[in-house]
């Protein structure tokens, strides 16, 4: 069965502190790995969309990377508009249905 | 460019009453899903359509649970009677062939 799993469940950060969420997933025949983020009382807003192995996307502070078991979300020199929740999810060869993991909920702090 | 939009925003009913949720999918899509949102599950498909026609509906908990799309631009997720247990967030998102998918600002649903 696909799984994905992301963490850390919960992140803070201060301001221009860098780091890395992580996606973690299994499934048989990746499609594509995609990150979106999701405000509160707002859906997901797509971010990025990845198809192979050493694939990279960038969009302003943010990187997307991808590996054959995980997916890295790097986020550099963040400022408090980042904050939000981070989803993964995944499309397998043979489906239409993305599988997302919970998310990862950042918040940087001035 | 006018996103997917869903209607209502917040709906708080009494056990037992009918629901409808409403998504107009972006103009030019022609795959809708609906998804619902929890603590403890996080997203979960409940249904998906292509070109109308429903496509899969195996994530739909129960009986209770319908959903329609009777033309290109609109779309219901029905439940009827509802329950306690039905609360969460509902998200209608749209797609066009293998491009991401795109979604609403969902509906909170709250049934007491």
């Amino acid at each position: 069965e696909d799984q994905v799993t992301q963490s850390p469940e919960a992140l803070r950060l201060q301001e221009g502190e860098s780091s890395s969420l992580n996606c973690s997933y299994t499934v048989s025949g990746l499609r594509g790995l995609f990150w979106y983020r999701q405000d509160p009382g707002k859906g997901p807003e797509f971010l990025f969309t990845l198809y192979s192995a050493g694939e990279e996307k960038e969009k302003e502070r943010l990187k997307a990377t991808l590996t054959k078991k995980e997916s890295f979300l790097h986020i550099t020199a963040p400022k408090p508009e980042d904050s939000a929740t981070y989803l993964c999810a995944v499309l397998q060869n043979s489906g239409y249905a993305l599988n997302f993991g919970k998310g990862t909920s950042l918040l940087v702090t001035p | 460019d006018a996103g997917v939009i869903q209607s209502p925003r917040h709906e708080v009913t009494e056990m037992g009453q009918e629901v409808t949720l409403r998504c107009k999918p972006i103009s030019g899509h022609n795959s809708l899903f609906w998804y619902r949102q929890t603590m403890m599950r996080g997203l979960e498909l409940l249904i998906y359509f292509n070109n109308n026609v429903p496509i899969d509906d195996s994530g739909m908990p129960e009986d209770r649970f319908s959903a329609k799309m009777p033309n290109a631009s609109f779309s219901t997720l029905k439940i009827q009677p509802s329950e306690p247990r039905d609360s969460a967030v509902y998200f209608c998102a749209s797609s066009s062939s293998d491009q991401p998918q795109h979604f609403g600002d969902g509906t909170r649903l709250s049934i007491l």
